[in-house]
């Protein structure tokens, strides 16, 4: 499959379980990028990988771990969630010097 | 840090008129900003972008101007279709390395047949 990929495409999870997202680009880019989007909320930018190294850490609780094993493939594992994490997870990826992010079709997450 | 601020929150048209959404940006420094579409269900997708460099940009249908001055751009869309309607989302950053985009709340476009 070509762009960018995410699995699950929906997850339901209670409180005091441990899932994890991932996030694959087939684009030959070097950063990725974690996004969350609520209901009448910008997107929010949540962690960004530039050549697997983190860059960016936008003031996330430590309930959410990000993980960047290698460029092509992102994860957020996510451990004692708030029901107000429910959410739209976008994953992203560009070039590292480029500007064009491109957007996998993101993981429905619902925390009961 | 950047803050991007994005006017009206929704916006209905006739088909066949023009639609322009407004997006105002806090960080001088900010030297690139992008607007994506995202359709219902669907994930966001690049549509146009500017630098700082030049102040307007047209692809077809669609343009985006920007006043560095104001710290200020826009998206104008002329001859709206239905396929047109969508949330879109203006953003702003500094590039360099990789891309750490603001997006602003979006625009809620429906384009009325």
């Amino acid at each position: 499959e070509t762009g960018v990929t995410q699995t699950p495409r929906h997850l339901v999870m209670g409180m005091t379980n441990k899932k994890s997202l991932k996030c694959e680009q087939h684009l030959g880019h070097n950063a990725m990028y974690w996004y969350k989007q609520s209901a009448k909320k910008p997107l929010e930018l949540m962690f960004v990988y530039n050549f697997k190294e983190q860059t960016e850490n936008n003031s996330v609780p430590s309930r959410f771990s990000p993980e960047c094993p290698n460029s092509s493939h992102l994860f957020l594992h996510l451990h004692t969630l708030q029901p107000e994490d429910s959410a739209l997870y976008l994953c992203a990826s560009s070039q590292d010097s480029g500007d064009e992010q491109f957007f996998g079709p993101g993981t429905r997450l619902t925390v009961l | 840090g950047e803050n991007v601020e994005q006017h009206p929150s929704t916006l209905s048209v006739q088909e066949g008129d023009s639609a322009v959404i407004k997006c105002t940006y806090s960080d001088s420094a900010s030297n690139y900003f992008p607007w994506y579409k995202q359709e219902l269900g669907k994930r966001p997708q690049l549509i146009i972008d500017i630098r700082s460099n030049v102040g307007e940009k047209k692809d077809q249908r669609i343009a985006v101007t920007l006043n560095k001055t104001a710290k200020h751009f826009s998206l104008h869309i002329t001859e709206t279709q239905p396929e047109d309607s969508a949330v879109y989302f203006c953003a702003a950053s500094m590039t360099g390395g990789y891309n750490k985009l603001i997006f602003g709340a979006g625009t809620r476009l429906a384009v009325h047949p």
